[in-house]
Order: C-alpha cells, then structure tokens, then sequence
C-alpha cells in the first residue's frame, strides 16, 4: 500500500472552532489532493497540490485552506468549522509524471470530522 | 469525461470469479477506463486500467471490448474481503491539469460464503 497517512483519524469539535487534518506520504508523489465523502454526493475534490506551495481550488472549496510547504506533508484548515462540514476526509496522492500520472491516486485511510 | 454505467449491486459466491460489467458508450479515443473500489469505512483502492488492450495485474483483469463502449473487471477468484462498492471511471490520460475523479455510484458487490 502506498504509505499515506491521516491524522487524526477521528475528531469531533464545536461548530466556530479551527481545526486542521494533516495529510503525510513517503512516496515523494508530486501531486496531493483532500476529498470529502457524504452520503448522497460520493468523494467531492476540495483542494489539491501539484507541488510544493503549489495549491488549487476543488469543487468544494469554499470554507477550507491548504498548505503544503513540504512534499511529504498537506494540510487542510477549516478555519471556522460548521456543521455542514462534518464528514469523512481523504487524502489522495498520484506521482504527477508518466501515464495515469493524474487518474492513478492513492488514497488515505480517512479522517471521520463531527462538527458539533 | 464520459459517463458510465454501472449495474447497482452483484453477489458472487466466495472462491468463484466475479465479473463486473461497465458500459462507456461515449468513450473517446483518448479515454481510458479505471477501476476502484471502496471497502465499507476505507479510502478508494485503485484496482486497475487500460485504454483499449486487456490488462491483467496482481488484483484483477480489465476486459475491453473491440468498440471500446463497454468493460468487464474480472476478479478471479473472489474473497470475502473483496466485498466494496466497484466503481467505472473514464478518464482522460496524460497530459493537462490535475482533477478530480469522478466516482458514481458504483456496484456494491457481495461476495457470500
């Protein structure tokens, strides 16, 4: 398995708090990515990075930020998390170079994020 | 990307090969096929893709036919641990910019005892 991890992977918070998930790989993979999964809507792409301090927007980006100041490490803030942001988190890496450089992802475990 | 169509569920009995059906039948030339699948609470695992040849590695076998508008993945000799919802994503390879994959809503597959 490709070595990604999650941390944490599980957290509950009060709604207006900040909160941060962190995202670590060993691959040295170029590209990271941070998905949402909810019932009825399947993995929606919120952030991703094609190097680093290189970061763009998803479908759902509204309300999070990313940082990725090293290849290993990106991370996800909800500066002020809302209920609506409760779900399950992933990290994804892909190598960024070659065929299936993009299509080809490896995913985290998944961070369980309860917003109360 | 094209759509895909994917039949909602499937039981396989364990030790028997499970054949996963998938129809893209607005596939491009340049689109290629790739397979996930997610185990209850797990991130998505890539299985496997191809763009117009059979394709075959450790976890299963990817069979396309000639006009390209379908695909079957092949799991040889199905687990209990192979029970996860199966999901058909056409892609764009290559080049251009880093995006989000697509899952639908995939094919719960039950391998049963």
């Amino acid at each position: 398995d490709a070595g990604i991890t999650q941390s944490p992977r599980h957290k509950v918070t009060e709604t207006g708090t900040p909160v941060t998930l962190r995202c670590h790989q060993t691959e040295n993979h170029r590209y990271m990515y941070w998905y949402r999964q909810d019932p009825g809507h399947g993995l929606r792409l919120i952030h991703y990075s094609y190097g680093v301090k290189d970061t763009d927007k998803g479908e759902v980006s509204d309300g999070y930020s990313v940082s990725r100041s090293k290849t290993e490490d990106f991370l996800l803030t909800l500066e002020s998390a809302t209920s609506s942001q409760t779900s399950v988190y992933f990290c994804a890496i892909s190598p960024g170079t070659g065929v299936s450089s993009y299509n080809e992802q490896f995913f985290g475990p998944g961070t369980r994020l309860t917003v109360l | 990307d094209a759509k895909t169509t994917q039949p909602t569920s499937m039981d396989c009995a364990e030790g028997r090969a499970a054949n996963l059906p998938c129809n893209h039948s607005t596939i491009s030339g340049n689109e290629y096929v790739y397979w996930y699948r997610q185990i209850h609470s797990q991130g998505p695992q890539y299985i496997i893709h191809g763009l117009k040849n059979n394709e075959t590695n450790e976890m299963a076998s990817l069979i396309i036919t000639e006009d390209r508008k379908s695909s079957t993945l092949i799991l040889p000799h199905a687990t209990l641990r192979d029970t996860a919802v199966y999901y058909c994503i056409v892609r764009v390879d290559g080049s251009g910019s880093a995006r989000q994959l697509t899952f639908g809503s995939g094919t719960q597959l039950t391998v049963l005892p």
